[in-house]
């Protein structure tokens, strides 16, 4: 399969701080890329979605001031957390896909605790 | 109703017996069919994708789709204790260019 980094794998920062997580497709051209969250033993939930070179499409009640997406390239995407507080602590995982109907491959995750 | 719908479980089954996970969906119009492993406290990782009707093989995991019926299952075979994960079942639909995930089954494999 396809090979996607996400960096850092875990990060803690002080409320009021932003913290940038990014996301690499390494051995292909994302088209696409997902941004998801997930609490301890829930699932998926996705933020957004975004295309290289445009606007995110976020979902509906994901802040977009707050969740700063940025798809500069067809292998980098950056999720920025602005304003950290501790209930944006949560596990944040990154998905990529070369194009529509086919897989999507997932980063490490992000485990961002906001102390 | 739910986009995606499987139950959480657990679904507990003995060390080399099969293992059978169901999901079901309401988006008729969805072509393209994921089940996708998750250990605790990791990310998930893709184990079968699946487009057209009837069944697809991969080692010991055969995924089975019926869109007739609007269901995709994942069976594994010989089962193993490191096979004890979410396994959550995804497919692409909403009339956009995203993925839909169900809530996952936890599948527990005894020894």
């Amino acid at each position: 399969g396809a090979v996607v980094s996400q960096h850092p794998s875990w990060v803690i920062c002080k409320s009021g701080t932003s913290v940038k997580i990014e996301c690499r497709s390494l051995d292909f051209q994302a088209t696409t890329m997902f941004w998801y969250r997930q609490f301890p033993k829930k699932s998926l939930m996705l933020m957004a979605t975004s295309n290289e070179g445009s606007k995110a499409t976020y979902e509906q009640g994901v802040e977009k001031d707050k969740f700063l997406i940025n798809h500069a390239s067809l292998t980098l995407s950056t999720l920025t957390v602005t304003s950290a507080h501790p209930e944006d602590s949560s596990f944040y995982i990154c998905s990529a896909r070369r194009e529509l109907n086919t897989e999507a491959f997932f980063g490490q995750g992000t485990r961002l605790t906001v102390v | 109703q739910k986009e995606v719908e499987q139950n959480s479980g657990p679904l507990s089954v003995p060390e080399g017996a099969i293992a059978s996970l169901n999901c079901t969906y309401s988006d008729r119009g969805s072509q393209s069919f994921f089940w996708y492993r998750q250990y605790s406290g990791k990310s998930p990782e893709l184990i079968m994708s699946i487009y057209s009707n009837g069944d697809k093989e991969d080692g010991r995991f055969t995924a089975q789709l019926n869109k007739a019926s609007q269901y995709v299952s994942l069976l594994i075979r010989d089962s193993q204790p490191s096979d004890s994960a979410t396994y959550l079942c995804a497919l692409e639909g909403g009339g956009g260019n995203k993925l839909t995930f169900g809530t996952g089954t936890q599948l527990k494999v005894e020894l």
